[in-house]
Protein backbone atom coordinates (compact mmCIF):
# COMPACT_ATOMS: atom_id res chain seq x y z
CA UNK A 1 0.00 0.00 0.00
CA UNK A 2 1.31 3.58 -0.97
CA UNK A 3 1.93 5.64 2.08
CA UNK A 4 3.15 9.20 1.91
CA UNK A 5 3.22 10.77 5.42
CA UNK A 6 3.98 14.53 6.05
CA UNK A 7 5.65 15.81 8.97
CA UNK A 8 7.29 19.16 10.35
CA UNK A 9 4.25 21.40 10.49
CA UNK A 10 3.41 23.35 13.41
CA UNK A 11 2.78 27.46 14.01
CA UNK A 12 5.57 29.79 13.26
CA UNK A 13 6.50 33.91 13.82
CA UNK A 14 6.65 35.66 10.56
CA UNK A 15 9.85 35.80 8.87
CA UNK A 16 11.05 32.40 10.84
CA UNK A 17 11.38 28.83 8.99
CA UNK A 18 10.45 25.45 9.12
CA UNK A 19 11.19 22.34 7.22
CA UNK A 20 8.31 19.85 6.23
CA UNK A 21 9.02 16.20 5.30
CA UNK A 22 7.23 13.70 3.59
CA UNK A 23 7.90 9.78 4.36
CA UNK A 24 7.33 7.84 0.92
CA UNK A 25 6.53 3.83 1.64
CA UNK A 26 4.79 1.18 -0.87
CA UNK A 27 5.90 2.01 -3.98
CA UNK A 28 9.76 2.84 -5.44
CA UNK A 29 10.60 6.83 -4.51
CA UNK A 30 13.58 6.94 -6.34
CA UNK A 31 11.17 6.55 -9.97
CA UNK A 32 8.95 9.36 -8.94
CA UNK A 33 8.85 12.67 -10.03
CA UNK A 34 7.13 14.64 -6.59
CA UNK A 35 5.53 17.93 -5.89
CA UNK A 36 4.68 19.82 -2.58
CA UNK A 37 0.81 21.01 -3.04
CA UNK A 38 -0.82 23.29 -0.75
CA UNK A 39 -4.03 24.36 0.27
CA UNK A 40 -4.92 27.69 2.28
CA UNK A 41 -7.79 27.67 5.03
CA UNK A 42 -11.03 27.85 3.27
CA UNK A 43 -9.01 27.58 -0.36
CA UNK A 44 -8.30 25.95 -3.20
CA UNK A 45 -5.25 24.04 -4.43
CA UNK A 46 -2.16 25.64 -4.93
CA UNK A 47 0.89 23.69 -6.81
CA UNK A 48 3.75 24.88 -5.20
CA UNK A 49 6.97 23.38 -6.69
CA UNK A 50 8.76 19.85 -8.23
CA UNK A 51 11.27 17.65 -8.03
CA UNK A 52 12.73 15.50 -10.54
CA UNK A 53 13.04 11.58 -9.78
CA UNK A 54 17.09 11.97 -8.89
CA UNK A 55 16.57 15.32 -7.67
CA UNK A 56 18.59 17.38 -10.36
CA UNK A 57 15.70 19.54 -11.99
CA UNK A 58 13.62 21.68 -9.60
CA UNK A 59 10.45 24.18 -10.07
CA UNK A 60 8.43 26.33 -7.92
CA UNK A 61 5.68 28.76 -7.89
CA UNK A 62 6.92 32.67 -8.25
CA UNK A 63 5.29 33.32 -4.91
CA UNK A 64 8.04 30.96 -3.09
CA UNK A 65 10.88 31.17 -5.42
CA UNK A 66 13.83 32.10 -3.23
CA UNK A 67 12.21 31.31 -0.14
CA UNK A 68 11.06 27.69 0.01
CA UNK A 69 13.80 24.79 -1.27
CA UNK A 70 12.53 21.20 -2.34
CA UNK A 71 14.85 18.07 -2.13
CA UNK A 72 14.65 14.40 -1.62
CA UNK A 73 17.09 11.66 -0.34
CA UNK A 74 16.27 8.69 -2.17
CA UNK A 75 18.02 6.61 0.27
CA UNK A 76 15.69 7.64 2.83
CA UNK A 77 12.92 7.93 0.81
CA UNK A 78 11.95 11.00 1.70
CA UNK A 79 10.73 14.37 0.61
CA UNK A 80 11.22 17.97 2.26
CA UNK A 81 10.67 21.33 1.78
CA UNK A 82 12.51 24.33 3.63
CA UNK A 83 10.49 26.99 4.12
CA UNK A 84 12.47 30.21 5.04
CA UNK A 85 10.97 34.17 5.19
CA UNK A 86 7.81 32.65 5.98
CA UNK A 87 4.70 35.03 5.37
CA UNK A 88 1.48 34.77 6.58
CA UNK A 89 0.10 34.39 3.06
CA UNK A 90 2.07 30.65 3.37
CA UNK A 91 -0.50 29.52 6.33
CA UNK A 92 -1.59 26.47 4.36
CA UNK A 93 -2.36 22.54 4.65
CA UNK A 94 1.01 21.16 2.88
CA UNK A 95 0.74 18.06 1.12
CA UNK A 96 3.65 15.75 -0.45
CA UNK A 97 1.86 13.96 -3.98
CA UNK A 98 3.53 11.86 -6.48
CA UNK A 99 3.65 13.26 -9.94
CA UNK A 100 2.65 10.58 -12.54
CA UNK A 101 2.73 9.99 -16.18
CA UNK A 102 1.70 7.15 -18.54
CA UNK A 103 1.33 8.86 -21.37
CA UNK A 104 3.65 7.31 -24.32
CA UNK A 105 5.77 10.23 -24.28
CA UNK A 106 6.12 12.54 -20.57
CA UNK A 107 5.88 15.96 -21.75
CA UNK A 108 5.51 18.17 -18.78
CA UNK A 109 2.14 18.71 -19.62
CA UNK A 110 1.24 14.88 -19.39
CA UNK A 111 1.63 14.62 -15.74
CA UNK A 112 -0.92 14.36 -13.16
CA UNK A 113 -1.11 14.09 -9.10
CA UNK A 114 -1.77 10.54 -8.06
CA UNK A 115 -0.86 9.65 -4.31
CA UNK A 116 -1.44 12.47 -1.61
CA UNK A 117 -0.14 12.22 2.14
CA UNK A 118 -2.28 13.53 4.72
CA UNK A 119 -1.30 17.17 4.65
CA UNK A 120 0.40 19.06 7.48
CA UNK A 121 -0.54 22.52 8.58
CA UNK A 122 2.13 25.28 8.55
CA UNK A 123 0.63 28.06 10.57
CA UNK A 124 2.52 32.03 10.06
CA UNK A 125 1.47 34.08 12.72
CA UNK A 126 2.44 36.52 15.82
CA UNK B 1 -0.90 33.84 -16.97
CA UNK B 2 -3.18 30.55 -18.17
CA UNK B 3 -6.71 30.83 -15.81
CA UNK B 4 -8.78 27.81 -15.24
CA UNK B 5 -12.55 29.00 -14.35
CA UNK B 6 -15.08 26.93 -12.80
CA UNK B 7 -18.21 27.22 -11.15
CA UNK B 8 -18.16 27.59 -7.69
CA UNK B 9 -21.19 25.36 -6.65
CA UNK B 10 -23.34 22.63 -8.48
CA UNK B 11 -26.39 21.01 -7.15
CA UNK B 12 -27.92 17.81 -8.09
CA UNK B 13 -30.46 15.33 -6.84
CA UNK B 14 -29.62 11.91 -6.18
CA UNK B 15 -29.76 10.13 -8.82
CA UNK B 16 -29.57 12.63 -11.67
CA UNK B 17 -26.06 13.70 -13.37
CA UNK B 18 -23.90 16.57 -12.60
CA UNK B 19 -21.66 18.54 -14.81
CA UNK B 20 -18.88 20.34 -13.69
CA UNK B 21 -16.98 22.67 -15.98
CA UNK B 22 -13.44 23.81 -16.47
CA UNK B 23 -13.37 26.63 -18.66
CA UNK B 24 -9.90 27.70 -20.44
CA UNK B 25 -8.13 29.33 -23.49
CA UNK B 26 -8.05 26.79 -25.79
CA UNK B 27 -8.00 23.65 -23.10
CA UNK B 28 -9.02 21.29 -25.35
CA UNK B 29 -5.67 21.35 -26.50
CA UNK B 30 -4.31 20.16 -23.01
CA UNK B 31 -4.39 17.30 -20.91
CA UNK B 32 -6.77 17.79 -17.99
CA UNK B 33 -6.98 16.32 -14.38
CA UNK B 34 -9.57 15.89 -12.16
CA UNK B 35 -9.33 15.70 -8.00
CA UNK B 36 -12.37 14.96 -5.69
CA UNK B 37 -11.77 16.19 -2.00
CA UNK B 38 -14.05 15.64 0.75
CA UNK B 39 -13.64 17.90 4.34
CA UNK B 40 -10.79 17.44 6.18
CA UNK B 41 -8.94 14.70 3.48
CA UNK B 42 -6.69 14.92 0.65
CA UNK B 43 -7.81 15.20 -2.42
CA UNK B 44 -8.05 12.08 -4.69
CA UNK B 45 -7.41 11.57 -8.49
CA UNK B 46 -10.74 10.68 -10.46
CA UNK B 47 -9.88 11.60 -14.03
CA UNK B 48 -7.02 12.08 -15.73
CA UNK B 49 -6.00 12.34 -19.82
CA UNK B 50 -9.00 13.99 -19.76
CA UNK B 51 -11.08 10.80 -19.72
CA UNK B 52 -9.45 7.97 -17.84
CA UNK B 53 -10.41 6.44 -14.41
CA UNK B 54 -7.94 5.48 -11.78
CA UNK B 55 -8.47 1.87 -10.37
CA UNK B 56 -11.09 2.25 -7.84
CA UNK B 57 -12.87 4.97 -9.38
CA UNK B 58 -16.43 4.27 -10.34
CA UNK B 59 -17.38 4.08 -13.86
CA UNK B 60 -19.76 6.97 -12.95
CA UNK B 61 -17.44 9.77 -13.35
CA UNK B 62 -16.09 10.23 -16.47
CA UNK B 63 -14.56 13.37 -18.68
CA UNK B 64 -14.55 15.37 -22.21
CA UNK B 65 -12.35 17.90 -22.91
CA UNK B 66 -12.82 19.89 -26.13
CA UNK B 67 -12.48 23.43 -27.55
CA UNK B 68 -12.41 26.03 -24.23
CA UNK B 69 -14.11 23.84 -22.00
CA UNK B 70 -13.27 20.56 -20.55
CA UNK B 71 -16.18 18.88 -18.19
CA UNK B 72 -16.27 16.03 -15.20
CA UNK B 73 -19.61 14.34 -15.47
CA UNK B 74 -21.03 11.99 -12.55
CA UNK B 75 -23.87 9.52 -13.32
CA UNK B 76 -26.32 8.76 -10.71
CA UNK B 77 -25.22 10.85 -8.08
CA UNK B 78 -24.42 9.20 -4.26
CA UNK B 79 -24.36 10.93 -1.31
CA UNK B 80 -21.01 10.29 -1.14
CA UNK B 81 -20.28 12.18 -4.38
CA UNK B 82 -20.69 15.71 -1.88
CA UNK B 83 -16.94 17.09 -1.82
CA UNK B 84 -15.30 19.70 -3.85
CA UNK B 85 -13.62 18.94 -7.25
CA UNK B 86 -10.73 20.43 -8.85
CA UNK B 87 -9.35 20.58 -12.62
CA UNK B 88 -5.96 20.97 -13.04
CA UNK B 89 -3.23 21.28 -16.25
CA UNK B 90 0.06 21.86 -16.99
CA UNK B 91 0.60 24.98 -18.99
CA UNK B 92 4.21 26.99 -19.91
CA UNK B 93 3.17 30.38 -18.40
CA UNK B 94 2.06 28.45 -14.84
CA UNK B 95 3.38 25.23 -14.54
CA UNK B 96 0.76 23.23 -12.51
CA UNK B 97 -2.68 25.09 -12.17
CA UNK B 98 -5.68 23.89 -10.61
CA UNK B 99 -9.11 25.13 -11.06
CA UNK B 100 -10.83 27.18 -9.00
CA UNK B 101 -13.10 24.38 -7.48
CA UNK B 102 -16.62 23.30 -7.44
CA UNK B 103 -18.34 22.35 -4.55
CA UNK B 104 -21.06 19.86 -5.60
CA UNK B 105 -24.03 19.02 -3.02
CA UNK B 106 -26.59 16.16 -3.18
CA UNK B 107 -29.53 17.83 -2.48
Amino acid sequence: EVQLVESGGGLVQPGGSLRLSCAASGFTFSTYWMSWVRQAPGKGLEWVANIKKDGSEKYYVDSVKGRFTISRDNAKKSLYLQMNSLRAEDTSVYYCATLHCTAASCSPTEYYFYHWGQGALVTVSS
Amino acid sequence: SYVLAQPPSVSVAPGKTARITCGGNNIGSKSVHWYQQKPGQAPVLVIYYDNDRPSGIPERFSGSNSGNTATLTISRVEAGDEADYYCHVWDSSSDHLFGTGTKVTVL
